[in-house]
């Protein structure tokens, strides 16, 4: 079964740092990989889907990579705003099955 | 353009009671996702539709849990004869097609059980 672990589980930073987060999955058999956003007490919003056979994607001040073969993904964000303060997931698409990590829960202190 | 809903937003039950959980996807998304998470843990999978067939119900934890989706369009998800463990967010996800495409969530349905 696929499991995916996602480091840090917390973060705080000040305000306009660059920061990483780490994603890391066991099964390399994926169809893709997406990087999730969800606030307090809402559902979750799509930041970036790469595909198995892409790299990376980015998106405005978010940039995140995919290393199939290792089982590793990083969000990377830029210029960090307090506005970015909220739970970042990562999910791995094995074939129509997603499998989420538990998320990093991002603060970012103004 | 109207994102996924999930109704209600909120349920309160008492163990050993019936609930339904309805989502109403993207219109014209083909597949349909019900997620469940925990506090502070990661959505857990439950079951996919594509179109009015469950494709992939290996996540329904038992025989307790159940969905529905008729009409290829709203889904809901039936749980009997409810127990505590069964607190969580619900959550329902849209997508035009499965294969590779970007799911879109609903807010989810709060269910806590006494």
């Amino acid at each position: 079964k696929q499991e995916v672990t996602q480091i840090p589980a917390a973060l705080s930073v000040p305000e306009g740092e660059n920061l990483v987060l780490n994603c890391s999955f066991t099964d390399s058999a994926i169809y893709n990989l997406q990087w999730f956003r969800q606030d307090p007490g809402k559902g979750l919003t799509s930041l970036l889907l790469i595909q198995s056979s892409q790299r990376e994607q980015t998106s405005g001040r978010l940039n995140a990579s995919l290393d199939k073969s290792s089982g590793r993904s990083t969000l990377y964000i830029a210029a960090s705003q307090p506005g970015d303060s909220a739970t970042y997931l990562c999910a791995v698409d094995n074939f129509n099955k997603f499998y989420f990590g538990s998320g990093t829960k991002l603060n970012v202190k103004p | 353009g109207a994102g996924v809903s999930q109704t209600p937003s909120n349920k309160v039950t008492e163990k050993g009671k019936y609930v339904e959980l309805r989502c109403d996807p993207i219109s014209g998304h083909t597949a349909l996702y019900w997620y469940r998470q925990s506090l502070g843990q990661g959505p857990e999978f439950l079951i996919y539709f594509q179109g009015t067939g469950a494709a992939d119900d290996s996540g329904l934890p038992n025989d307790r849990f159940f969905a529905v989706r008729p009409e290829g369009s709203v889904s809901t998800l039936k749980i009997q004869r409810t127990e505590r463990g069964d607190s969580a967010v619900y959550l329902c996800a849209s997508s035009f097609t499965p294969e590779a495409e970007t799911q879109y969530f609903g807010p989810g349905t709060r269910l806590l059980v006494l």
